[in-house]
């Protein structure tokens, strides 16, 4: 079955600096890959995925890139802002017919005004 | 749109009793729902995977009697936990998929369980 891997596991920047955090997974057959934002008390929000016949995506600060041959996909955020502080998960949908996803261990990310 | 509520948002329980979890989509109708269990500082860990009006399929490792879970409409499953210790003090949380979001999961806001 699908394993997914995410480094780091935290991470701190600046207020205006960008963070990357990195996926990797294993089963090449998979073609969804969102990446979900989850603060303190909450429920995981979707903040952007991308398909396996896309290679980036962007949206406002956010952009995830895709690279199938590697096996990896990336969160980039841009001009972080202290409100982005939060964990962030990536995920991978299980290519088995299960609809299941499969999530990375998490990014503590942490962002100092 | 699209939209997943839970109810209760926390719930504190004497050891022994049982506990039932709602989760509800409340803008569309959820062919599939899925029931997450997330202990502290850890990743979501999927425990079953219900679709309306029948059984739900469980992850390896998980009591299908411990942990009973409904989907009797296509708007509503539940989660009940059976017999509850303090081992199952977690954070359970539910996420919802129709047939028209293609693979998107709409996750609910959580349920804060305590077991005393």
């Amino acid at each position: 079955g699908e394993n997914v891997e995410q480094h780091p596991s935290t991470l701190s920047v600046q207020e205006g600096d960008s963070a990357v955090i990195k996926c990797t997974y294993s089963d090449s057959a998979s073609n969804y890959f969102p990446w979900y934002k989850q603060e303190l008390g909450k429920g995981p929000q979707l903040i952007i995925d991308i398909r396996s016949n896309v290679g980036e995506k962007k949206d406002q600060r956010i952009a995830v890139t895709l690279n199938k041959t590697a096996k990896h996909f990336s969160l980039h955020i841009t001009e972080t802002q202290p409100e982005d502080s939060a964990v962030y998960f990536c995920a991978a949908l299980d290519s088995w017919g299960t609809d299941k996803l499969i999530f990375g261990t998490g990014t503590r990310l942490q962002v100092f005004p | 749109g699209a939209v997943v509520s839970q109810h209760p948002s926390r719930v504190i329980c004497k050891s022994g009793t049982s506990v039932k979890i709602e989760c509800r989509s409340l803008d569309f109708q959820a062919t599939t729902m899925f029931w997450y269990r997330q202990f502290p500082k850890q990743s979501l860990m999927l425990m079953a995977t219900s679709n309306e009006g029948s059984k739900a399929t469980y992850e390896q490792g998980v009591e299908k009697d411990k942990f009973l879970i409904n989907h009797a409409s296509l708007t509503l499953s539940t989660l009940t936990v059976t017999s509850a210790h303090p081992e199952d003090s977690s954070f359970y949380i539910c996420s919802a998929r129709s047939g028209t979001s293609g693979d998107e999961q709409f996750f609910g806001p959580g349920t804060r369980l305590t077991v005393l």
